[in-house]
């Protein structure tokens, strides 16, 4: 079946750095990938759709210079989270479909991401 | 963004009993999936549904897309301790860059 991978599963980190997490869609192509973002206890929440070639299209309220998104290849978007800080704490997933007919979205395993 | 509504929000449930949760939108999907996150990981789909009424099983699960388009239900048959985790629905419509809307998830816990 389809697979996602996501790098790193964890990062820890101090206030003031900027981390990029990599999301991969190793078996098929993907020119839409997402961004979400979950808080405990929550459901996912999307932040941005991440488009091949072209800009991001970001959620109301999430700061594209924040979160910087880059999809420069059919298997490879990454999301760069920029001088983050501890709010900016959270688990992060992103997920891919095949361009191919309509195919369901399959997620990766996701970033905890700790902003000390 | 919007979520659909999911219910119940949680369920603690012996072992070996069956399990049924559901979702409602007032919006129209052209396709309804369930995917089963467990604590630390992403979302694992379980099942997609893709016509409306459609029935279709996967091993223990069952699950239907609702005639209207605007609902679907998940069951459970002989619950097992490795079922536990939180299943959410999530509605994608055919256009729209294909987004998801997901439902707020069901925590699913089982005694063994």
């Amino acid at each position: 079946g389809a697979v996602v991978s996501q790098h790193p599963s964890r990062v820890i980190c101090k206030s003031g750095t900027s981390v990029k997490i990599e999301c991969r869609s190793l078996d098929f192509q993907a020119t839409t990938m997402f961004w979400y973002r979950q808080f405990p206890k929550q459901s996912l929440m999307l932040m941005a759709t991440s488009n091949e070639g072209s800009k991001a299209t970001y959620e109301q309220g999430v700061e594209k210079d924040k979160f910087l998104i880059n999809h420069a290849s059919l298997t490879l978007s990454t999301l760069t989270v920029t001088s983050a800080h501890p709010e900016d704490s959270s688990f992060y997933i992103c997920s891919a479909r095949d361009s191919g007919g309509n195919q369901p979205q399959h997620f990766g395993d996701g970033t905890r991401l700790s902003i000390l | 963004g919007q979520q659909l509504n999911q219910s119940p929000q949680s369920m603690f449930i012996q072992e070996g009993e069956d399990v049924s949760m559901n979702c409602t939108s007032s919006s129209i999907f052209n396709t309804w999936l369930w995917y089963k996150q467990d604590p630390g990981e992403g979302p694992v789909l379980l099942i997609a549904l893709y016509k409306a009424g459609e029935l279709t099983s996967n091993g223990r699960l069952t699950a239907q897309f609702g005639i209207t388009r605007k609902d679907s239900f998940l069951n459970i048959s002989a619950s097992i301790p490795s079922d536990v985790g939180i299943y959410f629905c999530a509605g994608q419509l055919g256009n729209a860059g294909n987004m998801l809307t997901f439902g707020g998830g069901t925590r699913l816990m089982v005694k063994p």
